[in-house]
């Protein structure tokens, strides 16, 4: 079945560190990937997307790039702030799902001022 | 991006009583809504898919009957606990996906406490 794997956290930068969050799935299909952010005690915002190979989604300094060839989606950012502090989760969402969406675990990210 | 608009966003009761979480699509027609529950410092596990107008589907280990979904409309879908436990406590979040939008949009959450 479907499923995303990233990167166990929780990850500590300093302010203006440059982030990196694995992140890799197993899917039939052709899915569309997710990065969502969760803020503390908080909802779930859609962060960036990417529905085809080699696209990449971009947000707030955000990136990512859909790797059919390495089934990746790694998260990336320049310069992280304080306020980037939250959890990061990968998923994906492919039609043969049914458009259920799948989830990673989540990464936690704590930033330092 | 569309909005989806979950109520409560936090609620309190006693055990053996019955909660109502409310889910609704404010700008779209939501053909179809998710229901996750979410575990401190965990991911999100899908409990249910339900489409408007059919039973929802329920995934594997959860009691359909605990946990009662409705979505009657194109733009309400209703959880219910019932005979709520403390092991019921968690935060539950609701996404939509319908026609119109090209994603599922999510619900800011429901943290429910069973004491």
């Amino acid at each position: 079945g479907n499923s995303v794997t990233q990167m166990e956290g929780p990850v500590t930068l300093s302010e203006e560190a440059f982030l990196t969050i694995n992140c890799t799935y197993t899917a039939t299909g052709y899915p569309s990937l997710f990065w969502y952010v969760q803020y503390p005690g908080e909802g779930l915002q859609l962060l960036l997307k990417a529905t085809k190979a080699d696209d990449k989604g971009s947000n707030k300094g955000f990136e990512a790039t859909y790797r059919k060839e390495t089934t990746s989606f790694h998260l990336e950012k320049g310069s992280v702030q304080v306020s980037d502090s939250a959890v990061y989760f990968c998923a994906l969402r492919s039609l043969g799902g049914g458009f259920k969406t799948i989830f990673g675990a989540g990464t936690r990210l704590f930033v330092k001022a | 991006g569309a909005v989806v608009s979950q109520h409560p966003s936090w609620v309190i009761c006693k055990s053996g009583t019955s909660v109502k979480i409310e889910c609704r699509s404010l700008d779209f027609q939501a053909t179809t809504m998710f229901w996750y529950r979410q575990f401190p410092k965990q991911s999100l596990m899908l409990m249910a898919t339900s489409n408007e107008g059919s039973k929802a589907t329920y995934e594997q280990g959860v009691e359909k009957d605990k946990f009662l979904i409705n979505h009657a409309s194109l733009t309400l879908s209703t959880l219910t606990v019932t005979s709520a436990h403390p092991e019921d406590s968690s935060f539950y979040i609701c996404s939509a996906w319908g026609q119109g939008v090209s994603e599922a949009f999510f619900g800011q959450g429901t943290r429910l406490t069973v004491v």
